[in-house]
């Protein structure tokens, strides 16, 4: 059974800092990797999707990796904005059962 | 349109009420996904649709939840006999394509269940 853990679940940083966001999960046979943002009370906007034959996807200021074997992906944003204050979720997509599975999340709060 | 619509936003209904939740997928996209989320929960599959047919109901809580897809468009899920454990976020979500294909969602319906 696919599981996906992120950490940390939480995290707060001052205003142009760089962070890592982690994901990792269980089964390795997996169709692609995403990554969403949500802010409070409203739905899930798509940040970046990695295949599963890619290692890497950038956006702006958002890169995410991949490491299908090692069963991780991390979320890298440079120079972070108060803007980016918001709950940060990645899902993978199993290749055994088609169904994309969700984290639990890292809520990031950025401090002007 | 040009996202995934959901209606209604919010609903509260009492205990006992059947309820229905109704998504509106981006034109064109096949696979259309339904979603729970509680609060301070993750992200719970309840069943996702490949065009009209539903390949995978293991999602689906009790027999008392069931969804529709019809036209390959509209879907419907609907809860029969609501319960107070059933208040939640409801999630709906759409694909070009199923699995390897990005997933857009829309802003969900929020049942409250009294």
């Amino acid at each position: 059974k696919q599981e996906v853990t992120q950490i940390p679940a939480a995290l707060s940083v001052p205003e142009g800092e760089n962070l890592v966001l982690n994901c990792s999960f269980t089964d390795s046979a997996i169709y692609n990797l995403q990554w969403f943002r949500q802010d409070p009370g409203k739905g899930l906007t798509s940040l970046l999707l990695i295949q599963s034959s890619q290692r890497e996807q950038t956006s702006g200021r958002l890169n995410a990796s991949l490491d299908k074997s090692s069963g991780r992906s991390t979320l890298y944003i440079a120079a972070s904005q108060p803007g980016d204050s918001a709950t940060y979720l990645c899902a993978v997509a199993s290749s055994n059962t088609g169904k994309l599975i969700f984290g639990q999340g890292t809520t990031l709060q950025v401090k002007p | 349109g040009a996202g995934v619509s959901q209606s209604p936003s919010n609903k509260v209904t009492e205990k006992g009420k059947d309820v229905e939740l109704r998504c509106d997928p981006i034109s064109g996209h096949t696979a259309l996904y339904w979603y729970r989320q509680s609060l301070g929960q993750g992200l719970e599959f309840l069943i996702y649709f490949q065009g009209n047919s539903a390949p995978d109901k293991s999602g689906l809580p009790s027999d008392r939840f069931s969804a529709e897809r019809t036209g390959g468009s509209v879907s419907t899920l609907t809860i029969q006999r609501t319960q107070q454990e059933d208040s939640a976020v409801y999630l709906c979500a759409s694909s070009l394509v199923t699995t390897t294909g990005e997933l857009f969602f829309g802003e969900g319906s929020r049942l409250t269940v009294l």
